[in-house]
């Protein structure tokens, strides 16, 4: 298994408050990437990063900030949580080729 | 977003039986790759593609790189119950991380044993 760990695995906030989920790696890779799975819509990106403090949108970036201060941490801020951010959260890394590698999920609900 | 076609959707069956399936695209990629997700867990990547026609396997999983570039195929021989999950395909049109281009991701193929 790829050196991916998320925090928190699980957590329930209400919305309107900050909620920020961390991905860590131990492979030194490039590349990181946050998607959000949901139901009938597959794995959609919501940021990527391509080297410390490089970062750029996905397809569903709104509602959605990141930062990457080192190399081996990607956190995703959701400034302030709504219901339609009630989502499962992976965490990707990749190197020079195209394959990427996704930690265990965060299961985020919004109440 | 873009989503490859994958097919079937789903699939029931015995165990000890063969399995394919399929994704294809309405445009070229250059590199494939294949997933399965288990239930809470993140999708695992079972095999790599990077070259038209390359066929690779993977134990019992044998994916290939369809010669169309479009295209890409999973199989897997005699089914244990262990196999049950979600196989996703996911393509990139270029050689590397450099540029905008991301991944495609499949719909996914959800695989059950039937006891």
């Amino acid at each position: 298994d790829a050196g991916i760990t998320q925090s928190p695995r699980h957590k329930v906030t209400e919305t309107g408050t900050p909620v920020t989920l961390r991905c860590h790696q131990t492979e030194n890779h490039r590349y990181m990437y946050w998607y959000r799975q949901d139901p009938g819509h597959g794995l959609r990106l919501i940021h990527y990063s391509y080297g410390v403090k490089d970062t750029d949108k996905g397809e569903v970036s709104d509602g959605y900030s990141v930062s990457r201060s080192k190399t081996e941490d990607f956190l995703l801020t959701l400034e302030s949580a709504t219901s339609s951010q009630t989502s499962v959260y992976f965490c990707a890394i990749g190197g020079q080729t195209e394959t990427q590698y996704f930690g265990p999920g965060t299961r985020l609900l919004v109440l | 977003g873009q989503q490859l076609n994958q097919s079937p959707q789903s699939m029931f069956i015995q165990e000890g039986e063969d399995v394919s399936m399929n994704c294809t695209s309405s445009s070229i990629f250059n590199t494939w790759l294949w997933y399965k997700q288990e239930p809470g867990e993140g999708p695992v990547l079972l095999i790599a593609l990077y070259k038209a026609g390359e066929l690779t396997s993977n134990g019992r999983l044998t994916a290939q790189f369809g010669i169309t570039r479009k295209d890409s195929f999973l199989n897997i021989s005699a089914s244990i119950p262990s196999d049950v999950g979600i196989y996703f395909c996911a393509g990139h049109p270029r050689g590397s991380n450099f540029g905008n281009e991301k991944l495609t991701f499949g719909t996914g193929t959800r695989l059950t044993i039937i006891p």
